[in-house]
């Protein structure tokens, strides 16, 4: 089960782009990266989901180098809205869809 | 589509005390998850269902905790007797299908006190 680490909390002032990356050294070779986001007192939504190279969604962008041992989540042009917390996740898509959640990426987007 | 529905939303028991929660999936979701959120943790899966079947139960503590879907569509997850460090979120996912799909939905949890 690969390991992810993420920055505990990041700050942003709106408008601005924020790049939030997660390590996960021993990710395996059917493992995919995911990522969540999280508002209080709400359950987890999905971001973006990817397997190498780079992402894009209406919401985000993905970037996953080569080696595949980082990820690197990009919002672009953040509100106060996106304030929330982040989780990257890593885990078999194929394996009945096990990911497991870390502790998350805390941003705080101010005016 | 309606989303993933879980009640109650709040609950408040003292310790010893058995409680249950509910969980009923967005129609067509063949896997199940129940969750446990620690206040600033993210969530720890507990128990995960594929149709009536259990393919991850791991992290279950079997001794009190129970959960059960029968018929492969609703679920019940059970706390007896419950402990004051059992407090916390409990969220409830469903997805498509397990091979090939990703995306996991959340219902707004199940917020439990153990005074």
């Amino acid at each position: 089960l690969a390991k992810t680490t993420q920055p505990i909390s990041m700050d942003s002032y709106e408008g601005q782009e924020v790049n939030i990356t997660c390590s996960h050294n021993n990710i395996a070779t059917n493992d995919y990266i995911t990522w969540y986001q999280q508002f209080p007192s709400q359950g987890p939504r999905f971001i973006i989901q990817g397997y190498k190279t780079k992402v894009t969604n209406e919401v985000a962008s993905l970037f996953i180098p080569a080696d595949r041992k980082s990820s690197t989540l990009s919002l672009p042009r953040v509100s106060l809205s996106d304030t929330a917390v982040y989780y990257c996740l890593v885990g078999d898509r194929l394996n009945f869809n096990k990911f497991y959640f870390g502790s998350g990426t805390k941003l705080n987007v101010k005016p | 589509e309606a989303g993933v529905a879980q009640s109650p939303r709040y609950k408040i028991i003292e310790k010893r005390q058995s409680v249950a929660f509910w969980c009923n999936p967005i129609s067509g979701h063949a896997t199940l998850y129940w969750y446990q959120q620690i206040l600033g943790q993210g969530p720890k899966l507990l128990i995960q269902f594929q149709n009536n079947g259990v393919v991850d139960d791991s992290q279950l503590p079997k001794d009190r905790f129970s959960a059960e879907r029968l018929k492969g569509v609703d679920s019940t997850l059970k706390i007896q007797p419950a402990k004051l460090e059992d407090s916390a979120v409990y969220l409830c996912a469903s997805s498509l299908v397990a091979l090939d799909s990703y995306e996991q939905y959340f219902g707004p949890g199940t917020r439990l006190t153990v005074t």
